[in-house]
């Protein structure tokens, strides 16, 4: 399946650490990208690859993979990473894209 | 700095066709390490890959819509096109351009539009 799917919605406290996840069977062999997406504007790219971070992205953020599972993780939660978050993965034999659900984080 | 920006039609009627066009500033299109993407976002919801396009004018479709859709790119003009043919209020959503580029196992769309919003209505 090329679904990937994330938690609804997570919060945290002002400093302290949230992980987000996404999952599906395209992440076995993918590292997905993950997107920031803030009210009214378009998504904003914060992490791709295995790891790397698009210059002006704070190092609070940063990813990693196991198996199916993929996470973001912000490390010291500020209240301006209160947006929706997206992961994305290709399907590297047709070339098409998919988006996860979506997670809403609160601060 | 590469910017990305849409026209849209404004208000579609249903059974029309929906056109939007992506020019693409500071950077040219013609650059092979890009595609370009077309991604969409109905009121509300999460995202969704519409399809993109090579400057080779290689193209690769979201199968449910690929019978709707066509993905132009015109390399003189810098800019490329989507054209979505028999729309429904489904189709109303904000209609994202953005510069997609990949490697053997990661992909990223690196520079967005700020989108355009399309309603479909009579």
């Amino acid at each position: 399946s090329s679904e990937l799917t994330q938690d609804p919605a997570v919060s945290v406290a002002l400093g302290q650490t949230v992980r987000i996840t996404c999952q599906g069977d395209s992440l076995r062999n993918y590292y997905p990208s993950w997107y920031q997406q803030k009210p009214g504007q378009a998504p904003v790219l914060v992490i791709y690859d295995k790891n790397y971070r698009p210059s002006g992205i704070p190092d609070r953020f940063s990813a990693s993979r196991s198996g199916t599972t993929a996470s973001l993780t912000i490390t010291g939660a500020q209240a301006e990473d209160e947006a929706d978050y997206y992961c994305s993965a290709r399907d590297s034999a047709t070339n098409h894209f998919v988006f996860g659900t979506g997670t809403r984080v609160t601060v | 700095q590469v910017q990305l920006q849409e026209s849209g039609p404004g208000l579609v009627k249903p059974s029309q066709t929906l056109s939007v066009t992506c020019t693409v500033a500071g950077g040219s299109i013609r650059n092979g390490a890009y595609y370009w993407t077309w991604i969409r976002q109905h009121p509300g919801k999460g995202l969704e890959w519409i399809g993109h396009i090579h400057y080779s004018g290689r193209t690769y479709y979201n199968p449910s819509l690929k019978s709707r859709l066509t993905v132009s790119i015109d390399t003189s003009q810098n800019h490329f096109s989507l054209r979505l043919t028999s729309v429904t209020p489904a189709d109303t959503a904000i209609y994202y351009c953005a510069r997609g580029f990949w490697g053997s196992f990661y992909a990223a769309f690196d520079y967005w539009g700020q989108g355009t919003l399309v309603p479909v209505s009579s």
